[in-house]
Protein backbone atom coordinates (compact mmCIF):
# COMPACT_ATOMS: atom_id res chain seq x y z
CA UNK A 1 0.00 0.00 0.00
CA UNK A 2 1.94 3.23 -1.27
CA UNK A 3 -0.57 5.77 -0.69
CA UNK A 4 -0.75 9.01 -2.82
CA UNK A 5 2.07 8.73 -5.30
CA UNK A 6 3.39 11.97 -7.25
CA UNK A 7 5.57 11.98 -10.36
CA UNK A 8 7.95 13.67 -10.52
CA UNK A 9 9.56 14.82 -7.24
CA UNK A 10 11.21 17.98 -9.70
CA UNK A 11 11.24 19.46 -12.44
CA UNK A 12 12.70 22.71 -14.57
CA UNK A 13 10.76 23.48 -17.80
CA UNK A 14 11.02 26.52 -20.13
CA UNK A 15 7.88 29.32 -20.43
CA UNK A 16 5.63 27.58 -23.06
CA UNK A 17 6.33 23.76 -22.61
CA UNK A 18 3.96 21.29 -21.52
CA UNK A 19 3.79 18.70 -19.01
CA UNK A 20 1.81 16.56 -17.01
CA UNK A 21 2.06 15.43 -13.07
CA UNK A 22 1.08 12.04 -12.78
CA UNK A 23 -0.76 11.07 -9.28
CA UNK A 24 -2.03 7.77 -8.16
CA UNK A 25 -3.14 6.08 -4.90
CA UNK A 26 -3.92 2.53 -4.50
CA UNK A 27 -6.33 3.35 -1.52
CA UNK A 28 -9.57 3.27 -3.74
CA UNK A 29 -10.76 6.23 -2.98
CA UNK A 30 -13.12 8.55 -4.32
CA UNK A 31 -11.98 11.97 -4.08
CA UNK A 32 -9.22 13.31 -5.48
CA UNK A 33 -7.60 17.03 -5.91
CA UNK A 34 -4.46 18.78 -6.87
CA UNK A 35 -2.94 21.85 -4.97
CA UNK A 36 -0.81 24.53 -5.04
CA UNK A 37 1.45 25.66 -2.44
CA UNK A 38 3.75 29.21 -3.09
CA UNK A 39 5.98 30.39 -0.07
CA UNK A 40 3.93 32.37 2.64
CA UNK A 41 0.43 30.90 1.42
CA UNK A 42 -1.75 28.00 2.17
CA UNK A 43 -2.42 25.33 -0.23
CA UNK A 44 -4.77 26.75 -3.02
CA UNK A 45 -7.19 24.10 -4.67
CA UNK A 46 -6.62 23.90 -8.58
CA UNK A 47 -8.90 20.81 -9.39
CA UNK A 48 -10.67 18.37 -7.87
CA UNK A 49 -12.22 15.02 -8.77
CA UNK A 50 -15.31 13.14 -7.13
CA UNK A 51 -14.94 10.08 -8.85
CA UNK A 52 -14.05 8.21 -12.06
CA UNK A 53 -14.93 10.46 -14.82
CA UNK A 54 -16.15 13.35 -13.02
CA UNK A 55 -13.62 16.58 -12.59
CA UNK A 56 -14.63 20.13 -11.23
CA UNK A 57 -12.85 23.40 -10.80
CA UNK A 58 -10.79 24.57 -7.59
CA UNK A 59 -9.91 27.90 -6.98
CA UNK A 60 -7.34 28.75 -8.95
CA UNK A 61 -7.71 26.36 -12.71
CA UNK A 62 -6.55 28.49 -14.89
CA UNK A 63 -3.43 27.25 -17.22
CA UNK A 64 -4.06 23.45 -16.13
CA UNK A 65 -6.00 20.57 -16.97
CA UNK A 66 -7.31 17.17 -15.10
CA UNK A 67 -9.01 14.40 -16.18
CA UNK A 68 -9.92 11.13 -14.41
CA UNK A 69 -10.70 7.77 -16.28
CA UNK A 70 -9.66 5.67 -13.39
CA UNK A 71 -10.47 5.67 -9.68
CA UNK A 72 -6.22 5.37 -9.39
CA UNK A 73 -5.10 7.96 -11.39
CA UNK A 74 -5.67 11.98 -11.68
CA UNK A 75 -2.99 13.49 -13.69
CA UNK A 76 -2.62 17.28 -14.11
CA UNK A 77 -1.31 19.17 -16.98
CA UNK A 78 0.02 22.15 -17.56
CA UNK A 79 -0.91 23.13 -21.19
CA UNK A 80 1.75 26.34 -21.48
CA UNK A 81 3.80 26.95 -18.50
CA UNK A 82 4.50 30.21 -17.50
CA UNK A 83 6.84 31.18 -14.66
CA UNK A 84 3.95 32.13 -11.89
CA UNK A 85 3.44 28.13 -12.30
CA UNK A 86 6.59 27.77 -10.39
CA UNK A 87 5.67 26.02 -7.09
CA UNK A 88 5.36 23.28 -5.31
CA UNK A 89 2.32 20.30 -6.31
CA UNK A 90 0.33 18.25 -4.00
CA UNK A 91 -1.72 15.70 -5.35
CA UNK A 92 -4.24 14.75 -2.36
CA UNK A 93 -7.20 11.71 -2.39
CA UNK A 94 -9.59 10.87 0.42
CA UNK A 95 -13.08 9.29 1.33
CA UNK A 96 -15.77 9.84 3.12
CA UNK A 97 -16.00 7.10 5.53
CA UNK A 98 -18.22 6.28 8.61
CA UNK A 99 -15.59 7.96 11.30
CA UNK A 100 -14.86 10.86 8.81
CA UNK A 101 -12.38 11.94 6.41
CA UNK A 102 -8.80 11.87 6.10
CA UNK A 103 -7.15 13.54 3.34
CA UNK A 104 -3.65 11.92 2.22
CA UNK A 105 -1.30 14.23 0.38
CA UNK A 106 1.39 12.83 -1.92
CA UNK A 107 5.00 13.97 -1.47
CA UNK A 108 4.77 17.35 -3.67
CA UNK A 109 6.08 18.28 -7.03
CA UNK A 110 8.60 21.20 -6.95
CA UNK A 111 8.39 22.85 -10.54
CA UNK A 112 10.21 25.54 -11.64
CA UNK A 113 9.66 27.62 -14.77
CA UNK A 114 12.12 29.29 -16.30
CA UNK B 1 -16.26 31.08 -1.95
CA UNK B 2 -14.64 30.13 1.68
CA UNK B 3 -12.40 32.88 3.24
CA UNK B 4 -10.00 31.62 5.80
CA UNK B 5 -7.53 33.76 8.15
CA UNK B 6 -4.79 32.77 10.21
CA UNK B 7 -3.39 34.52 12.69
CA UNK B 8 -0.42 35.29 13.69
CA UNK B 9 2.07 34.01 10.98
CA UNK B 10 4.84 33.85 12.71
CA UNK B 11 5.03 32.31 16.85
CA UNK B 12 7.85 31.45 19.21
CA UNK B 13 7.26 29.70 22.06
CA UNK B 14 9.53 28.90 25.07
CA UNK B 15 9.46 25.01 25.40
CA UNK B 16 7.71 24.06 27.75
CA UNK B 17 4.89 26.55 27.49
CA UNK B 18 1.59 26.71 25.52
CA UNK B 19 1.14 27.88 21.59
CA UNK B 20 -2.45 29.15 19.94
CA UNK B 21 -2.92 29.36 16.44
CA UNK B 22 -6.54 31.20 15.82
CA UNK B 23 -8.33 31.12 12.09
CA UNK B 24 -11.86 32.94 11.11
CA UNK B 25 -14.21 31.49 8.50
CA UNK B 26 -16.14 33.27 6.31
CA UNK B 27 -18.94 30.26 4.89
CA UNK B 28 -21.23 28.99 7.77
CA UNK B 29 -22.08 25.99 5.97
CA UNK B 30 -18.61 25.04 6.67
CA UNK B 31 -18.37 22.35 9.04
CA UNK B 32 -15.05 20.09 9.19
CA UNK B 33 -11.76 22.12 10.73
CA UNK B 34 -8.64 20.18 10.08
CA UNK B 35 -5.26 21.63 11.14
CA UNK B 36 -1.94 20.33 9.35
CA UNK B 37 1.61 20.18 10.31
CA UNK B 38 4.34 20.75 7.62
CA UNK B 39 7.89 20.77 8.18
CA UNK B 40 10.53 21.82 5.90
CA UNK B 41 10.42 19.79 2.58
CA UNK B 42 7.56 17.65 3.84
CA UNK B 43 3.93 16.95 2.22
CA UNK B 44 1.00 18.46 5.33
CA UNK B 45 0.15 15.91 7.69
CA UNK B 46 -3.12 16.07 9.97
CA UNK B 47 -2.34 16.24 13.25
CA UNK B 48 -6.06 17.12 14.66
CA UNK B 49 -9.10 17.99 13.05
CA UNK B 50 -13.27 18.75 14.50
CA UNK B 51 -16.50 18.87 13.14
CA UNK B 52 -19.39 21.68 13.75
CA UNK B 53 -21.34 19.00 16.24
CA UNK B 54 -18.34 19.34 18.38
CA UNK B 55 -17.26 22.27 20.47
CA UNK B 56 -13.36 21.20 21.68
CA UNK B 57 -11.52 17.87 20.54
CA UNK B 58 -8.21 16.83 22.49
CA UNK B 59 -5.67 14.61 21.61
CA UNK B 60 -2.64 14.34 24.08
CA UNK B 61 -0.59 17.96 24.12
CA UNK B 62 -2.93 19.28 21.11
CA UNK B 63 -6.51 20.74 21.17
CA UNK B 64 -8.63 22.07 18.71
CA UNK B 65 -12.11 24.19 19.93
CA UNK B 66 -14.79 25.49 17.22
CA UNK B 67 -16.95 28.76 17.91
CA UNK B 68 -19.49 28.35 14.97
CA UNK B 69 -21.47 31.48 16.05
CA UNK B 70 -18.59 33.42 15.67
CA UNK B 71 -16.68 31.50 12.96
CA UNK B 72 -13.41 30.97 14.78
CA UNK B 73 -11.52 27.94 15.81
CA UNK B 74 -8.03 27.12 17.32
CA UNK B 75 -5.36 24.75 17.81
CA UNK B 76 -3.65 24.76 21.42
CA UNK B 77 -0.45 23.08 22.02
CA UNK B 78 0.55 22.67 25.59
CA UNK B 79 4.01 21.58 27.09
CA UNK B 80 5.57 22.82 23.75
CA UNK B 81 9.06 20.49 22.58
CA UNK B 82 11.54 20.82 19.95
CA UNK B 83 9.86 18.86 17.67
CA UNK B 84 6.46 20.85 17.21
CA UNK B 85 8.74 23.39 15.41
CA UNK B 86 7.05 23.56 11.89
CA UNK B 87 4.36 25.88 9.79
CA UNK B 88 0.67 24.86 10.61
CA UNK B 89 -2.28 25.29 8.85
CA UNK B 90 -5.93 25.39 9.14
CA UNK B 91 -8.69 24.58 7.09
CA UNK B 92 -12.21 24.48 6.51
CA UNK B 93 -14.81 22.78 4.02
CA UNK B 94 -17.88 20.66 3.86
CA UNK B 95 -18.47 17.32 5.15
CA UNK B 96 -17.17 16.60 1.89
CA UNK B 97 -13.83 17.40 2.26
CA UNK B 98 -12.41 17.51 -1.70
CA UNK B 99 -12.70 21.48 -1.67
CA UNK B 100 -10.71 22.19 1.49
CA UNK B 101 -9.80 26.21 2.00
CA UNK B 102 -6.49 26.43 3.88
CA UNK B 103 -5.55 29.23 5.84
CA UNK B 104 -2.14 31.03 5.37
CA UNK B 105 0.20 29.36 7.74
CA UNK B 106 1.52 30.19 11.45
CA UNK B 107 5.36 29.30 11.55
CA UNK B 108 6.00 28.11 15.05
CA UNK B 109 9.12 27.74 16.77
CA UNK B 110 10.11 26.45 19.90
CA UNK B 111 13.02 28.22 21.94
CA UNK B 112 14.74 25.31 23.92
Amino acid sequence: NAGVTQTPKFQVLKTGQSMTLQCAQDMNHEYMSWYRQDPGMGLRLIHYSVGAGITDQGEVPNGYNVSRSTTEDFPLRLLSAAPSQTSVYFCASSYEGISGNTIYFGEGSWLTVV
Amino acid sequence: GENVEQHPSTLSVQEGDSAVIKCTYSDSASNYFPWYKQELGKRPQLIIDIRSNVGEKKDQRIAVTLNKTAKHFSLHITETQPEDSAVYFCAASLQRNEKLTFGTGTRLTIIP
